[in-house]
């Protein structure tokens, strides 16, 4: 089944204490992103990947920090959570930019306390 | 600024009637537009795109939309509406040019379908 996979789902953690929610996709797609979703405000992107070994800010990129080293991982990495990084975040990914539309993943719901 | 709204954070509507979510559109360009819906703790699905060509478009479960270039919008539509479509509703853009593949957003509108 072809699909975008989050990991974990749900963690709550404490400030400052380094975490990595993983993603992956299984359809060999070259772009991936990650956004967060925050009530009243959409989903707005943080950091993206045109393909291995090449990623870039998106709007919020402040306090994260993404790595392409395989074509179907795009982990996020929050080196030191803050409170105001409590979110829903999601994992997408799609064929490349322009027209396709993108495959996100269930989401994993953040607490950091 | 490019932006999306969506000037209603909630529709309701009975079911077997027609249904409509707004979407509104502030972006340089002639954008692709596409709508997501998202279910209680599930990630976000797609359900159509508009590329170009002819300005009504039909997506999956039965919904479509319309294309307006002229008032900037692409309202989602249901001929008659189920219960089961009950869930949040994204309206989304992506700038022909953009070099971030970014999609922009709206807010969201929560469409609660009665029996």
């Amino acid at each position: 089944e072809a699909q975008v996979t989050q990991n974990p789902r749900y963690l709550i953690t404490v400030t400052g204490k380094k975490l990595t929610v993983t993603c992956s996709q299984n359809m060999n797609h070259e772009y991936m992103s990650w956004y967060r979703q925050d009530p009243g405000l959409g989903l707005r992107q943080i950091y993206y990947s045109m393909n291995v070994e090449v990623t870039d800010k998106g709007d919020v990129p402040e306090g994260y920090k993404v790595s392409r080293k395989e074509k179907r991982n795009f982990p996020l990495i929050l080196e030191s959570p803050s409170p105001n990084q409590t979110s829903l975040y999601f994992c997408a990914s799609s064929l490349g930019i322009g027209y396709n539309e993108q495959f996100f993943g269930p989401g994993t719901r953040l607490t950091v306390l | 600024a490019q932006s999306v709204a969506q000037p209603e954070d909630q529709v309701n509507v009975a079911e077997g009637n027609p249904l409509t979510v707004k979407c509104t559109y502030s972006v340089s360009g002639n954008p692709y537009l596409f709508w997501y819906v998202q279910y209680p703790n599930r990630g976000l699905q797609f359900l159509l795109k508009y590329i170009t060509g002819d300005n009504l478009v039909k997506g999956s479960y039965g919904f479509e939309a319309e294309f307006n270039k002229s008032q900037t919008s692409f309202h989602l539509k249901k001929p008659s509406a189920l219960v089961s479509d009950s869930a949040l509703y994204f309206c989304a853009v992506r700038p022909l040019y953009n070099q971030g593949g970014k999609l922009i957003f709206g807010q969201g509108t929560e469409l609660s379908v009665k029996p």
